[in-house]
């Protein structure tokens, strides 16, 4: 079935330390898009790509980095710049400005 | 950016009732889209229903339907014979024409009683 996988489903990272989200979609879209959400709250958006080796930053793009090697892919990874990283994580993709399907999600939490 | 507001946090309906949820927007753009997500207890974001801003006519989607207002800037959804899987977080959110942003809003939790 196409869709939209993200891994891991939890993760925990500890001071100082940089982790990364994977994203991956078979859904040959073209665009991908990164958002936290924190509780209670809507949806901000961290980072998108609209085509493979090009990214934009979204609202809230500090602390965070990304990459666009492959149109399946696009990982986001959590640096040690970013001090409230506590939150839920949505990966979404779309094809041109259609919906946006997303993922399942990643928690991550700080330990 | 964009401004979507959600004026209700929280609303309750009885189960086969129906529930209107307010969506308020703030744009000076006339080419746009405005969607409904459902975030149901798994986290997951489910599109419930789209619009273009340049159809008049109101979209819908089986027991979802929207009452869109442009001059108003308003796009309130109503959850019709409203079942216990209804019960979720939903979210209005906006897009641009031109662009690939969506706005969100705060989103507003419906529970649905048995």
């Amino acid at each position: 079935d196409g869709g939209i996988t993200q891994s891991p489903k939890y993760l925990f990272r500890k001071e100082g330390q940089n982790v990364t989200l994977s994203c991956e979609q078979n859904l040959n879209h073209d665009a991908m898009y990164w958002y936290r959400q924190d509780p209670g709250q809507g949806l901000r958006l961290i980072y998108y790509s609209q085509i493979v080796n090009d990214f934009q930053k979204g609202d809230i793009a500090e602390g965070y980095s990304v990459s666009r090697e492959k149109k399946e892919s696009f990982p986001l990874t959590v640096t040690s710049a970013q001090k409230n990283p506590t939150a839920f994580y949505l990966c979404a993709s779309s094809s041109d400005r259609g919906p946006q399907h997303f993922g399942d999600g990643t928690r991550l939490s700080i330990l | 950016a964009q401004t979507v507001t959600q004026s209700q946090p929280e609303m309750s309906v009885q189960e086969a009732e129906t529930v209107t949820l307010s969506c308020t927007y703030d744009t000076s753009e006339s080419n746009y889209y405005l969607f409904w997500y459902k975030q149901p207890p798994s986290r997951q974001m489910i599109l419930v229903i789209r619009q273009e801003a340049y159809k008049q006519q109101n979209a819908t989607e089986n027991r979802f339907s929207v009452n869109f207002q442009k001059a108003a800037k308003s796009f309130s959804l109503k959850i019709s014979d409203s079942q216990l899987g209804d019960t979720a977080m939903y979210f209005c959110a906006f897009m641009k024409g031109n662009d690939y942003k969506l706005s969100f809003g705060a989103g507003t939790t419906v529970t649905v009683r048995a």
